[in-house]
């Protein structure tokens, strides 16, 4: 398995600002992905961090509301922006290695927007 | 994404008991996870299946890649208070590389 940092691990948020969720990973791997859990419900996945590149975005996830950098093998941030209630969620980063037969979890960023 | 039912949603079973949850897809993946979560956690791997017809076991856990590769389940042996969560199939359709969840499986055992 990986050892997966995210910061924060929660935040309370004021509506119309951003918010930077960082993970950080303790040996390189090949796939970063970034999730979305909604309270109660499953994990939706937001994008993949492709390392030196734009991130590949799911249906229903743009770019502009969550930027996502990968500057290296072993490090991404997901930004929130233009925050609203309806971003209150769970935020998690998983990570995969060579093969990407595996996926591995953080312990997510639990956000609020009041 | 890709859009995977899990059933049942919810189980509410003694101690002791076994346990079975199963996962199907409209389309055919490569590798299916079982994830466990605990409150306040990330998902925890279980299990993890690679072909069609693998049958793994981790402990009380056995899992199963089903033969058409729509659809996979998770058996838990000789439930105990431990085993309380919510339970998550993953799956990864080819070609990509994204996996993609069910929709879980919250799990209850009684003393």
């Amino acid at each position: 398995s990986a050892v997966i940092s995210q910061k924060p691990s929660r935040d309370i948020c004021q509506r119309g600002t951003s918010l930077t969720i960082q993970c950080q990973v303790d040996s390189q791997v090949t796939m970063m992905f970034w999730y979305r859990q909604q309270p109660g419900q499953s994990l939706t996945l937001i994008a993949t961090a492709n390392q030196g590149s734009e991130a590949t975005y799911e249906s229903g996830f743009v770019i502009d509301k969550f930027p996502i950098s990968r500057p290296n093998l072993t490090f991404s941030t997901l930004t929130v922006s233009n925050m609203s209630p309806e971003d209150s969620s769970i935020y998690l980063c998983s990570v995969a290695r060579v093969g990407n037969t595996e996926a591995f979890f953080g312990q997510g960023t639990r956000l609020t927007v009041v | 994404g890709q859009q995977l039912n899990q059933s049942p949603q919810s189980m509410f079973i003694q101690e002791g008991e076994d346990v079975s949850m199963n996962c199907t897809s409209s389309s055919i993946f490569n590798t299916w996870l079982w994830y466990k979560q605990d409150p306040g956690e990330g998902p925890v791997l279980l299990i993890a299946l690679y072909k069609a017809g693998e049958l793994t076991s981790n402990g009380r856990l056995t899992a199963q890649f089903g033969i058409t590769r729509k659809d996979s389940f998770l058996n838990i042996s000789a439930s105990i208070p431990s085993d309380v969560g919510i339970y998550f199939c993953a799956g990864r359709p080819p070609p990509g590389n994204q996996f993609y969840f069910g929709t879980g499986t919250s799990l209850t055992v009684i003393p």
